[in-house]
């Protein structure tokens, strides 16, 4: 709908799996973020890649691992979750990162359950 | 750093009138943009109107316009002629223009709207 695509929709995963979240955007923007929304809680923006560097990093624990490989894909790498960790995952992407008339576009999300 | 609040959990509206979503922000910030965001129930987070801190005439987009009060720092949206497509969870976002946190959303919890039929 929006030029943001993510896979897959849905994952459930034990503690100990190792998965991936791929984000992918067709829309030419030079910059991709990763956000988590969990249920009666504001988004929280998790990291921010423009033009393929990692800009922002907002403390979070190590067993989430990003990737950037270029400009129209993002990987969320996840390893040994905890069960607080469920949650719908969002990718986005913007034209002019930091920029004055910078605007966010969202992907639909992953849902991840972590048992 | 920067807050939104949004006082309103939940919302309904008769199909055909009008609501107002409020939002509130704080923020020691003078050039920054505000966002109204809509999240149907398929989730996908769709972008519903934009407003540039130092334009001080008010956003509109089709049915949609947004109250702008930068002294009060009050954001509200009003939705006229409400759809049953109009039915989602309404967020409204912070971004400063620049500096720290620039990249960066801010965005308040929410404000559940049901139209009914």
């Amino acid at each position: 709908e929006t030029g943001v695509t993510q896979t897959p929709r849905h994952l459930v995963m034990g503690m100990t799996n190792k998965k991936s979240l791929k984000c992918e955007q067709h829309l030419g923007h030079n910059a991709m973020y990763w956000y988590k929304q969990s249920a009666k809680k504001p988004l929280e923006l998790m990291f921010v890649y423009s033009l393929e560097e990692r800009v922002e990093n907002n403390s979070v624990p190590s067993r989430f691992s990003p990737e950037c490989p270029n400009s129209s894909h993002l990987f969320l790498h996840l390893h040994t979750l905890q069960p607080e960790d469920s949650a719908l995952y969002l990718c986005a992407s913007s034209q002019d990162p930091g920029g004055r008339t910078d605007t966010q576009y969202f992907g639909p999300g992953t849902r991840l359950t972590v048992l | 750093a920067q807050t939104v609040t949004q006082s309103q959990p939940e919302m309904s509206v008769q199909e055909a009138e009008t609501v107002t979503l409020s939002c509130t922000y704080d923020t020691s910030e003078n050039n920054y943009y505000l966002f109204w965001y809509k999240q149907p129930p398929s989730r996908q987070m769709i972008l519903v109107i934009r407003q540039e801190a130092y334009k001080q005439q008010n956003a509109t987009e089709n049915r949609f316009s947004v109250n702008f009060q930068k002294a009060a720092k009050s954001f509200s949206l009003k939705i006229s002629d409400s759809q049953l497509g109009d039915t989602a969870m309404y967020f409204c976002a912070f971004k400063p223009y620049s500096g720290a946190g620039s990249y960066q959303l801010t965005f308040g919890k929410g404000t559940k709207l049901s139209v009914i039929p």
